[in-house]
């Protein structure tokens, strides 16, 4: 497999679930990323992780928990969703922005969320 | 702080059509300038990119120029195909940050 994989593709979940999102990248790259992106509103970063450590984390409520457990993979437990949680979340991996590469992101094609 | 303006959409074209989508920003210091596309279904991928001043980026018929003095790096393609139908994203990285900026997307639609 080559890229950014998500799994999975699609879920719909009641807001008494507790469920993850898994995202995998193969590029070996050591930046990672969640993004919520929702219908007529601007793409929202929501975790960072760098050298699998958190960098970034953008007033995300608690009930989106993220967990890297190595450079190649990056997880989203969520649980006590609300339907406006209901989105595409993307997930994407790009090298340390520090490096010459110029810090362009490789995204996963999505899961899409809906919350009853 | 940092910020990407971009035209709002739907931009409609006629297949052949000459293609021009605004991109401005604010930004401290010197930012790398990136488009990115969202064909229906899929992520965003990396169309083009332009990490200095008058750099041009390009890729696939697209051109984007990075402007510093009108701070600008606007999309442009001669002649658009039906297969181009997609979301645009322009966004911008600041050196050394982990944070990329991204504008709110310009729909477009090509007719054949």
């Amino acid at each position: 497999e080559t890229g950014v994989t998500q799994t999975p593709r699609h879920l719909v979940m009641g807001m008494t679930n507790k469920k993850s999102l898994k995202c995998e990248q193969h590029l070996g790259h050591n930046a990672m990323y969640w993004y919520k992106q929702s219908a007529k509103k601007p793409l929202e970063l929501m975790f960072v992780y760098s050298l699998e450590e958190r960098v970034e984390n953008n007033s995300v409520p608690s009930r989106f928990s993220p967990e890297c457990p190595n450079s190649s993979h990056l997880f989203l437990h969520l649980h006590t969703l609300q339907p406006e949680d209901s989105a595409l979340y993307l997930c994407a991996s790009s090298q340390d922005p520090s490096g010459r590469t110029g810090g362009e992101q490789f995204f996963g094609p999505g899961t899409r969320l809906t919350v009853l | 702080g940092n910020s990407v303006t971009q035209m709002e959409g739907p931009v409609t074209l006629s297949e052949e059509a000459f293609l021009t989508i605004n991109c401005t920003y604010t930004a401290t210091g010197y930012p790398s300038l990136f488009w990115y596309v969202q064909y229906p279904g899929e992520g965003l991928q990396l169309l083009l990119k332009a990490t200095k001043a008058d750099d041009k980026g390009s890729n696939k018929g697209f051109e984007a120029t990075y402007r510093k003095e009108t701070t600008s790096f606007h999309l442009e393609k001669g002649s658009v195909q039906v297969s181009d139908s997609a979301v645009y994203f322009c966004a911008l990285r600041n050196t050394g940050g982990f944070k990329t900026i991204f504008g709110a997307g310009t729909r477009l639609f090509v007719k054949a």
